[in-house]
């Protein structure tokens, strides 16, 4: 069936060092959306994108989105322990029906 | 936050009990949606509703019942349950009818056992 990958599934990093996470999607998507969820937590909204090669940045964070909108990357700068959790992405496949589908998620560890 | 709140935060169950999951959103949203999340699995999207109607079921057992009687509450009635049907249930809501165009708020989840 249609799925949105992620990875990697997950990533331990010293603090200050960089993180990203890929998402990959079998087809095109409309849009793609990034939640984080804490340990214990809820996911939250981040952030959307939905012009193809489109970029948005967030403080340390940088959002990307494929010329292709197949793809959709997240970065971190300098991760700190605040960013521990586990980072979603989901999007509208095409032919999926107007609804999101939610990637299998990067779970990232930050370590002092 | 409280704008998306689900109650009970825990049950235990038999596979045999019938019970209720409750989602309240305070946010004036049109949409809401009952999610599943298991351990190593994505978010299963399981009920969307938009304007109290239900506008998408992703082939969910029918031992899984959705009820919305108003935009602010939607109930996940629970009948005959399956031990793989333990799992995080998570309650969502979004504005506008775009449903997939909307950022989504999460409740905090109901951590559902099944025995």
């Amino acid at each position: 069936g249609q799925q949105v990958m992620q990875i990697p599934q997950y990533q331990h990093v010293q603090e200050g060092e960089d993180f990203t996470t890929y998402c990959n999607s079998s087809t095109t998507l409309s849009n793609i959306q990034w939640y984080k969820q804490r340990p214990g937590g809820h996911p939250v909204f981040l952030i959307q994108l939905v012009k193809s090669g489109e970029v948005k940045k967030q403080k340390r964070l940088t959002f990307q989105f494929g010329e292709a909108k197949k793809n959709s990357s997240l970065h971190i700068t300098a991760t700190q322990t605040t960013d521990v959790g586990t980072y979603f992405c989901a999007g509208r496949l095409t032919g999926g029906g107007n609804k999101l589908t939610f990637g299998t998620g990067t779970q990232l560890k930050v370590e002092l | 936050e409280t704008g998306v709140t689900q109650t009970p935060r825990h049950l235990v169950m038999g596979m045999t009990n019938k019970k209720s999951l409750k989602c309240e959103q305070h946010l004036g949203h049109n949409a809401m949606y009952w999610y599943k999340q298991s351990a190593k699995k994505p978010l299963e999207l399981m009920f969307v509703y938009s304007l109290e109607e239900r506008v998408e079921n992703n082939s969910v057992p029918s031992r899984f019942s959705p009820e919305c009687p108003n935009s602010s509450h939607l109930f996940l009635h629970l009948h005959t349950l399956q031990p793989e049907d333990s799992a995080l249930y998570l309650c969502a809501s979004s504005p506008g009818l775009a449903v997939s165009y909307n950022e989504q708020f999460f409740g905090p989840g109901t951590r559902l056992t099944v025995l």
